[in-house]
């Protein structure tokens, strides 16, 4: 059975760092492209950054360029998204989730998110 | 900013139709767009209902069905019932190698 455990939310002043990690199992994660999506409080589902299967490759919603990173490492099957320069914009359950393998596009694994609140 | 647009909400009578659509404010939505519909409740995290505009997810029942109509996406659900009251969003992908969420659509059946 395919798991995404997210893990690492909390509470942060603005300003502050924090790093989401997202533990993998049930499937070959070394093969697949994988995704952090986020949701504030009562809002819609925002998409926030892809990281191809090797970590070679990242793209980032405009709204968090330069300060959120992502990262993988397939040897411990984890996915990473340090988080810099918070604000309380950022707050809300942030969820990872697995892009499907026939590059059509969609996601086909959600875990079942981390939340994230930014206030002082 | 690429904008995608999902009614904010829609009811439906039990045993009803209803088709939720999904707006691309810059142009049409097509199927390079692959169009994906995700179902979400409360606390809940979302689950994939139609993929590549008209491909069900697995266990998903077939009384959901997507297409393109006209310029835009579109989740009709056939015979709604009670527990298909949920948050409704749609993803797009756009060529800036971008995936985008609409809006969402809050659909009540009474």
């Amino acid at each position: 059975e395919v798991q995404l455990v997210e893990s690492g939310g909390g509470l942060v002043q603005p300003g502050g760092s924090l790093r989401l990690s997202c533990g993998a199992s049930g499937f070959t994660f070394a093969s697949y492209w994988m995704h952090w999506v986020r949701q504030a409080p009562g809002k819609g589902l925002v998409w926030v950054s892809r990281i191809n299967n090797e970590g070679r490759s990242t793209k980032y919603a405009d709204f968090v360029k330069g300060r959120f990173t992502l990262s993988r490492d397939n040897a411990k099957s984890t996915l990473s998204l340090q988080m810099n320069s918070l604000t309380a914009e950022d707050t809300g359950v942030y969820f990872c989730a697995r892009q499907s393998w026939d590059y059509l596009n969609y996601f086909d694994s959600w875990g079942q998110g981390a939340l994230v609140t930014v206030s002082s | 900013q690429t904008v995608v647009t999902q009614e904010s909400s829609f009811s439906v009578s039990p045993g009803g139709t209803v088709t939720l659509t999904c707006a691309l404010g810059s142009g049409s939505v097509t199927t390079k767009s692959y169009p994906t519909w995700y179902q979400q409740t409360p606390g809940q995290a979302p689950r994939t209902l139609i993929y590549n505009t008209n491909s069900r997810s697995s266990g998903v029942p077939d009384r959901f069905s997507g297409a393109i109509i006209g310029n835009k996406a579109a989740l009709i659900i056939t015979g709604a019932q009670a527990d298909d009251e949920s948050d409704y969003y749609c993803m797009l992908y756009l060529n800036s190698a971008i995936w985008v969420f609409g809006g969402g659509t809050k659909l009540t059946v009474l």
